[in-house]
């Protein structure tokens, strides 16, 4: 079981452009949620998918997008780039209807210049 | 989801238990407790969850007071790889339409010595 694996692990952009993240889930799992988290923060909750619908959504603009694939992998996209969105990106799944554990993926790391 | 206070920083010595308090004053009746830690630089790892009862399983034990109120994770024996920020997270019942996002903290940062 590969668990969840994310693509790029680093990436370099220049403000203004668009990015464009992945995911895939862990095995047997149908939800996918996305987290920002700055240096010295915690994560914080940017959205969440199940059934390719978007079900929940934290305190960030309409910038940032996703979508969810029939396989349940996901993708996160962030659009008109700014300095401050320079974080780690990280992708969490689990099962929507299961008071368990969500898995993580080590993340990617983007830096906007 | 309710509110979660840790102390900032903790250290501990390596082979010694590792006690994590937890506050969580206003957690409601179908909220769980979760503990998450973070190795630097790496994705998050889910450590154990409860909602009334004490849990154990192969990496920690979690304590929760009878009130509720508080919790607090133990590592039995604590080595230099414990050493990572630690978060609790209080969470609704996924069935009661909490959904499952997790609210992080700012954690403790435990440091494990020799």
């Amino acid at each position: 079981d590969a668990g969840v694996t994310q693509s790029p692990t680093h990436l370099i952009k220049t403000r203004g452009q668009q990015v464009t993240l992945r995911c895939s889930p862990k095995s047997g799992h149908d939800t996918v949620s996305w987290y920002q988290q700055a240096l010295g923060q915690g994560p914080q909750f940017i959205f969440q998918y199940y059934e390719e619908e978007e079900r929940q959504r934290g305190n960030f603009p309409d910038r940032f997008s996703g979508h969810q694939f029939p396989n349940y992998s996901s993708e996160l996209n962030v659009n008109a780039l700014l300095l401050g969105d320079s974080a780690l990106y990280l992708c969490a799944s689990s099962l929507v209807q299961r008071n368990t554990e969500a898995f993580f993926g080590q993340g990617t790391r983007l830096t906007v210049v | 989801d309710a509110k979660t206070t840790q102390p900032t920083s903790m250290d501990c010595a390596e082979g010694r238990a590792a006690n994590l308090p937890c506050n969580h004053s206003t957690i409601s009746g179908n909220e769980y407790v979760y503990w998450y830690r973070q190795i630097h630089s790496q994705g998050p790892q889910y450590i154990i969850h409860g909602l009334k009862n004490n849990e154990t399983n192969e990496m920690a034990s979690l304590i929760i007071t009878e009130d509720r109120k508080s919790s607090t994770l133990i590592l039995p024996h604590a080595t230099l790889r414990d050493t990572a920020v630690y978060y609790c997270i209080v969470r609704a019942d996924i069935l009661t339409g909490g959904g499952n996002k997790l609210t992080f903290g700012t954690g403790t940062q435990l440091k494990v010595e020799l």
